[in-house]
């Protein structure tokens, strides 16, 4: 079968460092996405990974390991704006017919 | 340069009804994508359109069908409207083959309550 598993919620102080680890069994693979969506709102992309590595864009960075079928999103400098569910999401085509994760939820304290 | 834009925002049906919800794309973006999320789940892919035809669906029953018109916006249609259709449906716009590297632009939703 196909499948994301990611943890379902993470607990981080601010200016802690948060990692989300996601694994990934799928029928496609052609690189692993990351979006963030606060309640009740849009999905905006993070970061992508079409290669073996890692993805650095500001405070968030993203790493991918093929072999392992397995990726995680960095979150460093938590703000309170971070708190959002994130989701892991397999591109299993250059078309976009994104394969999501169930999420986690990470929750930012003061 | 406008983002995807969902109509309508929230909506309430009977079971067995029909329901109609509207997707414009970003501007110049001509593959649609349309996706159920149920709560505290993650997105599911529904189908999707390039250039005004079905590019790819995912595990859902024909009862969802869609449209894309000439200005690459978008329809969903869901018939005979069951309880578990209850979720938020979101489309994402992109241009082919350029949108992984880039990401997909998604709208806000459309909030389906069946009752």
């Amino acid at each position: 079968g196909q499948s994301l598993e990611q943890p379902s919620e993470v607990t981080a102080v601010e200016g802690a460092i948060v990692q989300i680890n996601c694994t990934y069994q799928t029928s496609g693979f052609y690189g692993l996405s990351w979006y963030q969506q606060h309640d009740g709102g849009a999905p905006t992309f993070l970061s992508y990974n079409g290669l073996d590595g890692l993805e650095e864009t500001g405070r968030f960075s993203s790493f991918l390991s093929r072999s392992d079928s397995y990726g995680y999103l960095l979150l460093q400098e938590l703000q309170m704006k971070d708190s959002a569910s994130y989701f892991c999401a397999v591109n299993p085509d250059s078309w976009g017919k994104l394969q999501f994760g169930a999420g986690t939820q990470v929750v930012v304290t003061p | 340069e406008t983002g995807v834009t969902q109509s309508p925002t929230h909506l309430i049906k009977t079971r067995g009804q029909q329901v109609t919800l509207r997707c414009s794309s970003q501007s110049g973006h001509n593959t649609v994508s349309w996706y159920q999320q149920a709560l505290g789940q993650g997105p599911q892919f529904i189908f999707q359109y390039y250039r005004e035809e079905e590019n790819g669906r995912g595990n859902f029953p024909p009862r969802f069908s869609g449209l894309q018109f000439p200005n690459y916006s978008s329809e969903l249609n869901v018939n005979a409207l069951e309880l578990d259709d209850s979720a938020l449906y979101l489309c994402a716009s992109s241009l082919p083959l350029t949108g992984a590297d880039y990401g997909y632009t998604f709208g806000s939703g459309t909030r389906l309550t069946v009752v």
